[in-house]
């Protein structure tokens, strides 16, 4: 199993320039995060989707759209980035009841907008 | 206003000892309370967790206390080791969705 994986892990882009990332999982996990962080702080929730066709906003979502076409992709996209947009962006998925209820995170992506 | 807060940035501690790390939160609504490990260029990775209807949970070296009344949590390492050296946030959730501290960053010094 390759748990939760990001593409790209890296990326620079200028203001006003558009991007997506990907989330994929195969744990066939319900609910799946998009979170950023930034340094120092802690991770905070920008969207999250509780299963497939279904997406909600979280702590910190404008600026960004996410979409959630199959069970195993979550889709989080910026469609006019902007400086405070770099960040780390870190997505996660987890069952809806399960044990301790954790959350599986992937490696990250670190977007840097100049 | 910060619901789970993780007042000490960092902390550093003998290879050996016990590292304490703390955590306070302010909502009521809270129905667990989740321990995660950060090591630098990689996401989080689930240590450990606990029931609000519970006031202890241990895992080898690793146990949580909650303190319901106080609205506190901390997380003891027994015995620290330099493995252990990462950032550790503290992470509350309800209705689906958690919300992170800060984080602690530990050193265990050999």
């Amino acid at each position: 199993n390759a748990g939760v994986t990001q593409t790209p892990k890296f990326r620079v882009l200028k203001t006003g320039q558009s991007m997506t990332l990907l989330c994929a999982q195969d744990m066939n996990h319900e609910y799946m995060y998009w979170y950023r962080q930034d340094p120092g702080m802690g991770l905070r929730l920008i969207h999250y989707s509780v299963g497939e066709g279904t997406t909600a906003k979280g702590e910190v979502p404008d600026g960004y759209n996410v979409s959630r076409l199959k069970k195993q992709n979550f889709l989080l996209g910026l469609e006019s980035a902007a400086p405070s947009q770099t960040s780390v962006y870190f997505c996660a998925s987890s069952y809806v009841r399960g044990r301790e209820n954790e959350q599986f995170f992937g490696p990250g992506t670190r977007l840097t907008v100049l | 206003d910060q619901q789970v807060k993780q007042n000490s940035p960092s902390l550093s501690v003998q290879e050996g000892r016990i590292s304490i790390l703390n955590c306070d939160y302010t909502n009521s609504m809270f129905d667990y309370f989740l321990w995660y490990k950060k090591y630098p260029a990689e996401g989080p990775t689930f240590l450990i967790s606990i029931s609000s209807i519970k006031d202890k949970n241990e895992d080898g070296r690793f146990t949580v206390f909650l303190n319901k009344s106080a609205k506190h949590l901390s997380l003891h390492i027994v015995p620290s080791q330099p493995g252990d050296s990462a950032v550790y946030f503290c992470a509350a959730r309800t209705a689906g969705k958690s919300t992170f501290g800060d984080g602690t960053t530990l050193t265990v010094k050999p």
